[in-house]
């Protein structure tokens, strides 16, 4: 069975741009959540999403955002880049009941300067 | 709040010695608990999991952990550490609100393996 494929690997963008960040999860798999992680902050959840309807949300504003598709599939959305949006960011799916474990992506290494 | 504290931010060990990565986490009910490793340049691995039942578990790779309810801690271990076990581990504690899936994850330990 295929893993959690996020594309693209590797990102780098401009202050003030916004980036869409890609993640296919795992045949089956229905929920798919977003961490960012960072050396200052280590990972943080940014939200869940669970047959196309976010059902949980970190704390994080509004420029970050999400989607999910009826095949499961995500997307994730960072409007206005900030500097200290720079991050690796980890598409992580799972069956969807609440204890199921995630399974993580190899993440998406987002650079702004 | 749910939290989760690592409180070794970096442990070297020889190779063959034994390894304790120590979590301790604070949550109101009854925790689902995880320990993940992650190598560099990628995503995190899922290397164990508590959810009820039996306090010790087995994982992947030879791991296991033990739950202490009393102590809040779900301690990681090892008997004999392998060179390619030099990564960072992870340990994260699940909360589940609005039936939704959410880990709070520790700051991590870097473990470094002499050979």
């Amino acid at each position: 069975k295929a893993g959690v494929t996020q594309t693209p690997r590797y990102l780098i963008k401009t202050r003030g741009q916004q980036v869409t960040l890609s993640c296919s999860p795992i045949s089956g798999h229905r929920s798919v959540s977003w961490y960012q992680q960072t050396p200052g902050q280590g990972l943080q959840f940014l939200f869940e999403y669970f047959s196309e309807t976010q059902r949980n949300k970190g704390n994080f504003p509004g420029r970050f955002s999400g989607r999910q598709f009826s095949n499961s599939r995500s997307e994730m959305n960072v409007s206005t880049l900030e500097l200290g949006d720079s991050a690796l960011y980890l598409c992580a799916s799972s069956m969807g009941p609440a204890n199921s474990p995630l399974h993580f992506g190899n993440g998406t290494r987002l650079t702004v300067t | 709040a749910q939290s989760v504290t690592q409180p070794d931010i970096h442990i070297t060990v020889s190779e063959g010695a034994s390894l304790e990565l120590r979590c301790n986490y604070s949550y109101g009910a009854t925790p689902y608990l995880f320990w993940y490793v992650q190598s560099p340049g990628q995503g995190l691995q899922l290397l164990l999991k508590y959810f009820s039942g039996d306090t010790l578990v087995q994982g992947i790779k030879g791991f296991e952990a033990e739950f202490k309810r009393s102590q809040s801690s779900f301690n990681l271990r090892k008997p004999s550490v392998h060179w390619s076990d030099a990564a960072e581990y992870f340990c994260a504690v699940g909360a589940f609100t609005g039936g939704g899936n959410k880990l709070t994850f520790g700051t991590g330990t870097q473990l470094k393996v002499e050979l």
